[in-house]
């Protein structure tokens, strides 16, 4: 049973680009979480897909936007990236009605130069 | 608001001892679930335990216990009898009131394991 997955591991942009990441859900899970975790922080909470469309959405300015597939897998796009965005973003997949832990990919650690 | 605070940025313990991570919260709901997670230098996020505000008792999981007051706001970790894969980084975590599956973070602690 594959676990969530995310792409790319690593990535490297420069200031005023876009990116896109990637994340598939552990089998079963219809919820998608997005999570930025900046060096020696705590994960922050970006935003959450369900039945594809953003249900909720944390303190992000629109650059960071989302999308969720039919197959409950889901993007992150970050626009005009600051450097301010060189983060590790991490993909978080539940149940829509589970009340326990969520399942965390392993990340996608973006620089922006 | 929801707000998780873990004063240790570093800890230090000797293999085979135990040790304590600290995690207090602040929340107005009388219904709420508090998460530790473990962060090794890969990244990922790895569930440990869990422990619910109405839980009669304090939550284990192998060698993970939560000291849960709830008097106090405190959920410590407990990790029995250190292992030097034990060495990472620990978040305490809070499920927002509203939406179960967002989650609020603590800042994290350090853990070493000492050989």
């Amino acid at each position: 049973d594959a676990g969530v997955t995310q792409s790319p591991t690593h990535l490297i942009k420069t200031r005023g680009q876009q990116v896109t990441l990637r994340c598939s859900p552990k089998s079963g899970h219809d919820t998608v979480s997005w999570y930025q975790q900046a060096l020696g922080q705590g994960p922050q909470f970006i935003f959450q897909y369900y039945e594809e469309e953003e249900r909720q959405r944390g303190n992000f300015p629109d650059r960071f936007s989302g999308h969720q597939f039919p197959n409950y897998s889901s993007e992150l796009n970050v626009n005009a990236l600051l450097l301010g965005d060189s983060a590790l973003y991490l993909c978080a997949s539940s149940l829509r009605q589970g009340i326990h832990e969520q399942y965390f990919g392993p990340g996608t650690r973006l620089t922006v130069t | 608001a929801q707000k998780i605070t873990q004063t240790q940025p570093g800890m230090f313990v000797q293999e085979k001892e135990a040790v304590t991570l600290d995690c207090t919260y602040d929340t107005s709901d009388p219904s709420y679930g508090l998460f530790w997670y473990k962060q090794p230098s890969s990244g990922e996020m790895i569930f440990l335990i869990y422990q619910g505000s109405y839980d009669q008792q304090n939550a284990t999981e192998g060698r993970y216990s939560l000291n849960f007051q709830k008097a106090r706001k405190s959920a410590n970790l407990v990790i029995s009898a250190s292992q030097l894969g034990d060495s990472a980084m620990y978040f305490c975590a809070m499920r927002d009131r509203d939406n179960f599956n967002k989650f609020y973070f603590g800042s994290g602690t350090k853990l070493n394991v000492k050989p």
